[in-house]
């Protein structure tokens, strides 16, 4: 199987920076994805990363390490309005279907 | 934008019942797919379709069945319901292929299971 570790919670105050780091398995890696979600919605499109290399869109940047397995999420400026989870996953080796991580809650405060 | 409707936010049944839950897209996507989120572990797949009257099982298809009669459609059915399976289920559509295209989410249906 495809596991995906994500730290449980964490916290942060407005303005500042934090890094929500993900582990993946790297056989047979198709792709990751992040996924922001609110608390009662729908999860939503962050980012996608296949190649090496930081991927920047406006205050959120994502990174991935195929070698190492390894990707973070980087939400710079923090606002009140960034505090959801925030879901790690990995396109299966089949390509068919994504395998989530279990999430990261991020709680901000002011 | 991608618009996937859940047919209802929240669901209340009995054990034992058949319950089906809903989901319509309206972006042609090829692929859709049935998810179920509980705390502490995350979103986990129950079945997807690449195709109409195609379906896969996913990590957890047991006591699930699916149908896709249309593509724009895709249904789960409880077959008969029981109490581990109250849950929040997620529907989710994306186009084929294995680029970067995302999946696109529906709102949830909060199924309690009484």
């Amino acid at each position: 199987g495809q596991n995906i570790d994500q730290p449980t919670e964490m916290t942060a105050t407005e303005g500042a920076i934090v890094q929500i780091n993900c582990t993946y398995q790297t056989s047979g890696f198709n792709g990751l994805f992040w996924y922001q979600q609110h608390a009662g919605e729908a999860p939503t499109f962050l980012s996608y990363n296949v190649l090496d290399g930081l991927e920047e869109k406006g205050r959120f940047s994502s990174f991935l390490s195929r070698s190492k397995g390894y990707s973070y999420l980087l939400l710079k400026e923090l606002q009140m309005k960034d505090s959801a989870s925030y879901l790690c996953a990995e396109r299966n080796q089949a390509g068919t279907a994504l395998i989530f991580g279990k999430g990261t809650t991020l709680s901000v405060s002011s | 934008d991608v618009k996937v409707t859940q047919s209802s936010r929240y669901l209340v049944k009995r054990t034992g019942e058949k319950v089906f839950l809903e989901c319509v897209q309206d972006m042609d996507h090829e692929n859709m797919f049935w998810y179920r989120q509980d705390p502490g572990l995350g979103l986990r797949l129950i079945y997807f379709s690449y195709d109409v009257k195609m379906k896969e099982k996913g990590d957890i298809p047991e006591g699930y069945s699916v149908s896709r009669e249309k593509k724009e459609r895709f249904s789960l059915i409880l077959e008969s319901a029981s109490t581990n399976q109250t849950s929040m289920y997620l529907c989710a559509s994306s186009v084929s292929g294995t680029g970067n295209q995302p999946q696109h989410f529906g709102d949830g249906t909060r199924l309690s299971i009484l």
